[in-house]
């Protein structure tokens, strides 16, 4: 089967622009969530969206924002974007009985000049 | 405040010989932790999980040991091998609505198998 589908791949956006980061779970999957990668704080939950309602929230400033479709498709925002959002941008989908097993994208890269 | 904790940054190991991955967490509600596996530019591959009930989960040539009055948990990888290189990520999530989708990872392991 199909795994979890990130896009863009890789990204540069300048100071203060806004981006939108679109991720494609896996068939079946009706849970999407959504992690920062950065070598300074590690992996770190964004948010986790089920059904088109975000269940679960991280301790991001709301310029972060995220949506999720009906066909279980999620998008991520990020306005006003900073020098700091520059990070590997991951989503994760699952299904009940995976035991847990998030399955992950390969992400997108995005920096910000 | 890192709940949940990797203190070895990086391990070194001979082929054929046991990686020892060590992870402790902080969080008594945490009730299910994994291990993942991630090599640059990709996202983390799912390993192998264990409940929190349980305290020994097998398969194939990776083990997972949970001591929860430790709160430690631990990888065992036998025998070890060149393409298991790469960094390995413990990670932890609780029950509950403030759970949902979350887990918290350590700040990972980069394991270097040497043939």
């Amino acid at each position: 089967k199909a795994g979890v589908t990130q896009t863009p791949r890789y990204l540069i956006k300048t100071r203060g622009q806004q981006v939108t980061l679109s991720c494609s779970p896996i068939s079946g999957h009706r849970s999407v969530s959504w992690y920062q990668q950065t070598p300074g704080q590690g992996l770190q939950f964004l948010f986790e969206y089920f059904s088109e309602t975000q269940r679960n929230k991280g301790n991001f400033p709301g310029r972060f924002s995220g949506r999720q479709f009906s066909n279980s498709r999620s998008e991520m925002n990020v306005s006003t974007l900073e020098l700091g959002d520059s990070a590997l941008y991951l989503c994760a989908s699952s299904s009940p009985g995976d035991n847990y097993g998030y399955t992950f994208g390969s992400g997108t890269r995005l920096t910000v000049v | 405040d890192q709940q949940v904790k990797q203190n070895s940054p990086s391990l070194s190991v001979q082929e054929g010989r046991i990686s020892i991955l060590n992870c402790d967490y902080t969080n008594s509600m945490f009730d299910y932790f994994l291990w993942y596996k991630k090599y640059p530019a990709e996202g983390p591959t799912f390993l192998i999980s264990i409940s929190s009930i349980k305290d020994k989960n097998e398969d194939g040539r990776f083990t997972v040991f949970l001591n929860k009055s430790a709160k430690h948990l631990s990888l065992h990888i036998v025998p070890s091998q060149p393409g298991d290189s790469a960094v390995y990520f413990c990670a932890a999530s609780g029950a509950g609505g403030t759970s949902y989708g979350k887990l918290t990872f350590g700040q990972g392991t980069i394991l270097t198998v040497h043939p």
